[in-house]
């Protein structure tokens, strides 16, 4: 049973263009949850997704990022017209559910850098 | 809302000394609390965590951590460091309430010496 796999493990983009992460939660997991990790500072919520809906976008900067969930597919976290200060790494991480303290499993992470 | 902070971005041991990791939260509902360790360019693992129960959790490794609620306190402790234990260590809390959102402190990282 293969973990969280999210890729590109890196991703270089210059200012401007679009960064696409992918997430492919564990099996048999329905809810996913971003998070970015700036140099040197903890992990930050992003967003939290079940299939197909936006439960939590609270932590999702308003304009350029975007996310999705499809029903097939791995959840996708998009970044149009990437700035410098986008770079950071980004990790996805699934759970069966919600409730109970239920602890997620993480990715690896996708590292962005904006050149 | 919850917060959590560590305090001491960066602590160093030497081989063999205890390990102790400060963690303090605040939450308005009861916590769950997380520690996760992070080794370079990799992911979070879980380390050990809290929901209810017993106040002294033993997780991977050898690590504990004991739930205070009069200090608000998570600290996590570990008798004897050794090398393969350095990394970076968070601490973290959710609630049940918040569709299991974590919230993370900064971060420590933890240097062991020979």
């Amino acid at each position: 049973n293969a973990g969280v796999m999210q890729n590109p493990r890196h991703l270089v983009r210059r200012r401007g263009q679009e960064a696409r992460l992918r997430c492919s939660p564990m099996k048999g997991h329905s809810h996913v949850y971003w998070y970015r990790q700036l140099p040197e500072e903890g992990l930050k919520f992003m967003v939290y997704l079940q299939k197909e809906n936006i439960i939590d976008e609270s932590g999702m900067p308003k304009e350029r990022f975007s996310a999705e969930f499809p029903k097939e597919g791995p959840s996708i976290l998009r970044i149009q017209q990437v700035v410098r200060g986008d770079s950071a790494a980004y990790f996805c991480a699934s759970s069966p559910g919600t409730g109970g303290g239920r602890s997620y499993t993480f990715g690896s992470g996708t590292r962005l850098t904006v050149v | 809302a919850q917060s959590v902070t560590q305090l001491g971005s960066h602590v160093s041991v030497s081989e063999g000394a205890l390990v102790l990791l400060r963690c303090n939260y605040s939450s308005s509902v009861p916590p769950y609390l997380f520690w996760y360790v992070q080794y370079p360019n990799q992911g979070l693992q879980l380390l050990l965590k809290y929901t209810t129960g017993a106040t002294l959790v033993k997780g991977i490794n050898g690590f504990e951590a004991e739930f205070k609620k009069s200090e608000t306190s998570f600290h996590l402790t570990k008798p004897s460091a050794h090398m393969s234990d350095a990394a970076e260590y968070f601490c973290a809390v959710s609630n049940n309430n918040a569709g299991n959102m974590l919230t993370f402190g900064g971060g420590t990282r933890l240097m062991v010496k020979p």
